[in-house]
């Protein structure tokens, strides 16, 4: 029953592969998002999408790209991995229509590039 | 300087004891205050959220947001071991998009010891 998966849980690389983080959600919202967190537990958004349609698009790398293949899902692919791309990813999706923000959270994915 | 600053703690207070958690910002287009928490390895989970200046009861929790001095605060009262997590404050601006940007503080870490 788990309303904002993500996988893998743990991602441990090397420098210069290239990853993928799968985000779902099962609770029908419209609007999804990546989000960052680094070891100072600074929460920042990277890119949100609403029905498949990208809306933000922070200041990230373009070796950051996410995709929506639906509006269920947003996955999140990295390119030649660095260093300091280690950090826990978080997805999250929030409902339309609502005059404030409450966004769901997955439980993270904790990558790490050695 | 960022938009959004959090004293990161670490805060450890006994239990029973009413605990403040505190933010201040920057920018005056911030409209709708949330505070999330989040447990050791897990996702952040919406607490509390406001909009514009007033205080807000939930049981245990109060939020209270004071727009003319930018600077909003989470009370818990009769603490207990299991609101021992970081505690982080949101906030986003008035938007008619679909997708409400958060700005996150950097969270501030309690233990609340038995």
């Amino acid at each position: 029953d788990t309303a904002v998966s993500q996988t893998p849980k743990y991602l441990v690389t090397q420098m210069g592969n290239d990853k993928s983080i799968k985000c779902e959600q099962n609770l029908g919202h419209d609007t999804m998002y990546w989000y960052k967190q680094d070891s100072k537990k600074f929460l920042k958004i990277m890119f949100s999408y609403n029905n498949k349609e990208l809306i933000i698009n922070e200041t990230v790398p373009n070796r950051f790209s996410p995709k929506s293949p639906d509006k269920a899902h947003l996955n999140l692919h990295i390119n030649s991995l660095e260093l300091g791309d280690s950090a826990v990813y978080f997805c999250a999706s929030s409902p339309s229509g609502r005059t404030y923000n409450e966004q769901f959270f997955g439980p993270g994915t904790r990558l790490t590039v050695l | 300087q960022k938009e959004v600053e959090q004293d990161p703690g670490p805060l450890s207070v006994p239990e029973g004891a009413i605990v403040s958690l505190n933010c201040t910002y920057s920018n005056s287009a911030f409209q709708y205050f949330m505070w999330y928490r989040q447990y050791s390895r897990k996702g952040p989970e919406l607490l509390m959220y406001t909009y514009s200046s007033g205080n807000k009861e939930d049981g245990r929790f109060t939020a209270q947001v004071d727009k003319s001095s930018k600077y909003i605060s989470l009370f818990i009262r009769d603490s207990q071991p299991s609101d021992s997590a970081t505690y982080l404050c949101a906030m986003s601006r008035i938007s008619s998009g679909s997708a409400r940007q958060l700005t996150f503080g950097s969270g501030t870490q309690l233990t609340v010891l038995p």
